[in-house]
């Protein structure tokens, strides 16, 4: 199984920071990476797909980058409503495997 | 706009079954992959099983292999999820979610429903 290595587990920032989280699989995807953010109590939500393409509807301030074994989603100026837990996934092999998360908190 | 909702979740004992079912509706059902994922309430994700537009291709994680069983039926836009041999492991919030090939990311999601395995 392919393993997922997000880091940090938790990050505190304030309000107009730029916020990174990576995330590192234990073998080549390709661009076989997605990021999802999940609010409590809500279903995840995708942000971007591919690595580096921004899902319909995600505000612009969400990027992605990387290929093969390391990626990067990065907030370029953190808003209030962007507190929430994110996840990486492969889609590349089967079992489809996640990231533990990282919980996103305002400082 | 996309809709799936989830039904079939509660309680059960170990060793039990629950069928659950997701309902969608907005979205051509019959054209995307289908996942379940489940999350163990204040824990990461898990996807679970996967299944192909003619049913003909079905995966499964490792630790539910033989015990669970993915299906759809494309004339009702639903998806099903059999589980059977259930364990107190086996507790969490079920999400189905769609994708558009084997690869791809998922989207759309339902809302999820709870299964507790516990006596």
């Amino acid at each position: 199984d392919i393993q997922m290595t997000q880091s940090p587990s938790s990050l505190s920032a304030s309000v107009g920071d730029r916020v990174a989280i990576t995330c590192r699989a234990s073998q080549n995807i390709a661009t076989y990476l997605n990021w999802y953010q999940q609010k409590p109590g809500k279903a995840p939500k995708l942000l971007i797909y591919i690595a580096s393409s921004l899902q319909r509807g995600v505000p612009s301030r969400f990027s992605g980058s990387g290929s093969g074994t390391d990626f990067t989603l990065t907030i370029s100026s953190l808003q209030p409503e962007d507190i929430a837990t994110y996840y990486c996934q492969q889609s590349y092999i089967i079992p489809i495997t996640f990231g533990q998360g990282t919980r996103l908190e305002i400082k | 706009e996309a809709q799936l909702v989830e039904s079939g979740g509660g309680l059960v004992q170990p060793g039990g079954s629950l069928r659950l079912s997701c309902a969608t509706a907005g979205f051509t059902f019959s054209s995307f992959w289908m996942n379940w994922v489940r999350q163990i309430p204040g824990k990461g994700l898990e996807w679970v099983a996967n299944i192909n537009q003619d049913e003909s291709e079905k995966n499964y994680v490792d630790s539910v292999e033989g015990r669970f069983a993915i299906s759809r039926d494309n004339a009702k836009n639903s998806l099903y999820l059999q589980m059977n041999s259930l364990r107190a492991e086996d507790t969490a919030v079920y999400y189905c979610a769609g994708g558009y090939s084997r690869r791809s990311w998922f989207e759309p999601w339902g809302q999820g429903t709870l299964v507790t395995v516990s006596s």
